[in-house]
């Protein structure tokens, strides 16, 4: 049981390159999340899925989009990068409220 | 955006000592509380899903309490030993399945 697949696993940017992170869930989770870890911060909500076919904005969405591509697949897209944009990306999923969420390994973005 | 809270930011144990820390969310519109146990370099692991008032859940040392109508929750390690050295985050879900996270309360256990 795969479980949250997340790849890639690291990656360095040029500033103004695009890239997507994908990631992939096995468990029929309805909800899926992308989230950014920076120091201090904890885990930040950048975007989030309720179902299949929505998708909706949460606490720092700047400078990045995201694809419900099906019930399996969130993918988080980075149109231009800034170095601001420099963090550990956390794709996660849940069945429900009441059950609890699993994560990716994790990518570590750099933007020199 | 929820807000969520955690203290102690971080925490100095020694081997042996019991330890606790707070989370402290929104008391409307009650969901859910989450308790994740996060290593570094690995991903997070949910410890714990809570959904009553006065709820209290146990996995060896750790325990959590619940008491939605003020709004906080206390996870409590017993006998810390260096390998529960962690940040531990608390979630929160609203009702549209927004899963929000306090900022984590990082424990050293001193050997």
């Amino acid at each position: 049981n795969a479980g949250v697949t997340q790849t890639p696993k690291f990656q360095v940017l040029k500033t103004g390159q695009s890239m997507t992170l994908q990631c992939a869930q096995d468990m029929n989770h309805n909800s899926m999340y992308w989230y950014r870890q920076d120091p201090g911060m904890g885990l930040r909500l950048i975007y989030y899925s309720a179902s299949e076919g929505t998708t909706d904005k949460g606490e720092v969405p700047n400078g990045y989009n995201v694809s419900r591509l099906n019930k399996r697949e969130f993918s988080l897209r980075l149109e231009s990068a800034a170095p601001s944009q420099t963090s550990v990306y956390f794709c996660a999923s849940m069945l429900a409220t009441n059950t609890e969420a699993f994560f990716g390994q994790g990518t570590r973005l750099t933007v020199v | 955006i929820l807000n969520v809270e955690q203290s102690p930011q971080s925490l100095h144990v020694q081997e042996g000592d019991s330890t606790n820390f707070t989370c402290s969310f929104p008391s409307s519109n009650f969901y859910a509380l989450h308790w994740y146990r996060w290593e570094t370099a690995k991903s997070p692991e949910a410890l714990f899903v809570m959904t009553l008032n006065g709820d209290e859940k146990k996995k060896g040392r750790i325990s959590a309490t619940l008491n939605t109508k003020e709004g906080y929750s206390y996870l409590y390690i017993k006998g810390s030993q260096p390998e529960d050295s962690a940040t531990y985050l608390c979630a929160f879900p609203d009702g549209a399945n927004n899963l929000f996270f306090g900022t984590g309360t990082r424990l050293t256990v001193i050997p």
